[in-house]
């Protein structure tokens, strides 16, 4: 079945350190989607990514797409605190149009 | 503005006691899907329509059902609630038009179970 790991789980940052967050699947995706969920709200598309080795940025998030489609980062560079919540990864479920998501990392950002 | 509507946001309801959360969408969307998120954990699909096809995950206890009345309205019935069954529901639309497209998620409604 479909498999997506994230990792790390949870992530503490001193505001204006880096994030990273990693996605990684058994399979091979067609595409990925990454959404945002903040503490109490719902998730939040944020991009989706096709191509492989496809690099996109919105300001300070860049997301990239692994050259063999089997795994895809989210990078956001000088958090704030705004940048707090748990970011999902999320891929078609195999066979299906569904979203299958992943595990998510939550990010905390101390002022 | 176009958008997801869900409610109530809280709910609460006796162990046993069947209980309907509802969502409406303003994005005449095609597809909509119900999902139960637990405490830190991935959103997990439960179902969804296309149109009017209803669609059941593998996974997803008889106890659940749903129901889409018109383009614009989608029901979840929970037959028989139990404490496990304590959770954020939420309602997302897509259009339904492309294999990978975005989904829109509305504000969700807590669920508890006494």
């Amino acid at each position: 079945g479909q498999q997506v790991m994230q990792i790390p789980q949870y992530q503490h940052v001193q505001e204006g350190e880096d994030f990273t967050t990693y996605c990684n699947s058994s399979t091979t995706l067609s595409n990925i989607q990454w959404y945002k969920q903040r503490p109490g709200g719902h998730p939040v598309f944020l991009i989706q990514l096709v191509k492989s080795g496809e690099v996109k940025k919105q300001k300070r998030l860049t997301f990239q797409f692994g050259e063999a489609k089997k795994n895809s980062s989210l990078h956001i560079t000088a958090t704030q605190t705004t940048d707090v919540g748990t970011y999902f990864c999320a891929v078609l479920k195999t066979g299906a149009n569904n979203l299958f998501f992943g595990t998510g990392t939550r990010l905390t950002v101390i002022p | 503005d176009a958008m997801v509507i869900q409610n109530p946001r809280y709910q609460v309801t006796q162990f046993g006691k069947p209980v309907t959360l509802s969502c409406s969408q303003t994005l005449n969307h095609n597809v909509m899907y119900w999902y139960q998120q637990k405490s830190s954990q991935a959103p997990k699909l439960l179902f969804h329509y296309y149109d009017k096809d209803f669609n059941n995950e593998a996974d997803t206890p008889d106890n659940f059902q749903s129901r889409r009345p018109n383009t614009s309205f989608c029901f979840l019935d929970i037959r028989s609630p139990g404490l496990g069954d304590a959770a954020m529901y939420l309602c997302a639309t897509s259009s339904g038009q492309g294999a990978s497209e975005t989904q829109y998620f509305g504000p969700g409604t807590r669920l508890l179970v006494l």
